[in-house]
C-alpha cells in the first residue's frame, strides 16, 4: 500500500524550530518529486516547498524562504522539513505529498499523508 | 501567482441529487487542474487531474470538465460519503488552491 506518514509536529514558541519528517512506503520513493503543503486553521491549502527526486533542486514559497529547508534521504525513504524562526502565521497542519508528472513537466499531488500539526504560540 | 476562486463557498444538496462545483483561474492553466476531496480531520484525496481524468478508484459519479480558466466538478448523485470540502488546484505554474467548497446535507 502506498503510504506517507508525517511526524514531528507540536507546540513551539515564536522564533523556535521544528523538524518535520515524512516516512514513505509502498512505492519507489527515489523516483518522485515530493512536496510539503500546509493548511492553516479554517484556511485553504498552501504549497510550502518541493524537492526533486534526487534532491538536486528545491523550491519554496516566498513566505518561508530563508527559514525553512526541505530535504530528503532516499536511502531511508524519508522527506524532511526543517522549520526555523517560526512565526504565529506558520501555525497549520503540514502534509507531505507525492508529485506525479503529467504533461509538459507539470506535476500534481496524487498521494497525501494524514498531516502533522504545528502550533506556534507563546 | 495564479489565483483560484471556487463557487459557491457552501453547497446544500440532498442525497441522490446532483452537485455542480465551479472553479475559476485568474489566468489560463490549460488543463492543468486537479480536484481534491477533504473530510474533517483527513488529508485531501485526489479525485480528478488533467481537468477531467478520474484518479484510480474514484467512482464514476465524479466528473470534471473545463479548460483554460473555467472548470467544473460534477457529482451526479450524491452519496452520504460525498459530503465534504472540495478543493480545486492548478499546477500550471507552481501550485495554488481554491478556498474550497463545502458540500453539506440539505
Amino acid at each position: 500500500e502506498v503510504q506517507l506518514v508525517e511526524s514531528g509536529g507540536g507546540l513551539v514558541q515564536p522564533g523556535g524550530s521544528l523538524r518535520l519528517s515524512c516516512a514513505a512506503s509502498g512505492f519507489s520513493f527515489s523516483r518522485y518529486w515530493m512536496i510539503w503543503v500546509r493548511q492553516a486553521p479554517g484556511q485553504g491549502l498552501e504549497w510550502v516547498a518541493d524537492i526533486k527526486h534526487d534532491a538536486s533542486d528545491e523550491y519554496y514559497v516566498d513566505s518561508v524562504k530563508g527559514r525553512f529547508t526541505i530535504s530528503r534521504d532516499n536511502a531511508k525513504n524519508s522527506l524532511y522539513l526543517q522549520m526555523n524562526t517560526l512565526r504565529a502565521e506558520d501555525t497549520a497542519v503540514y502534509y507531505c505529498a507525492r508529485l506525479t508528472q503529467w504533461i509538459e513537466l507539470s506535476y500534481y499531488m496524487d498521494v497525501w499523508g494524514k498531516g502533522t500539526t504545528v502550533t506556534v504560540s507563546s | 501567482e495564479i489565483v483560484m476562486t471556487q463557487s459557491p463557498d457552501t453547497l446544500s444538496v440532498s442525497p441522490g441529487e446532483r452537485a455542480t462545483l465551479s472553479c475559476r483561474a485568474s489566468q489560463s492553466v490549460n488543463s492543468k487542474l486537479a480536484w481534491y476531496q477533504q473530510k474533517p480531520g483527513q488529508a485531501p484525496r485526489l479525485l480528478i487531474y488533467g481537468a477531467s481524468t478520474r484518479a484510480t478508484g474514484v467512482p464514476a459519479r465524479f466528473s470534471g470538465s473545463g479548460s483554460g480558466t473555467e472548470f467544473t466538478l460534477t457529482i451526479s448523485s450524491l452519496q452520504s460519503e460525498d459530503f465534504a470540502v472540495y478543493h480545486c488546484q492548478q499546477y500550471s505554474y507552481w501550485w495554488t488552491f481554491g478556498q474550497g467548497t463545502k458540500v453539506e446535507v440539505k
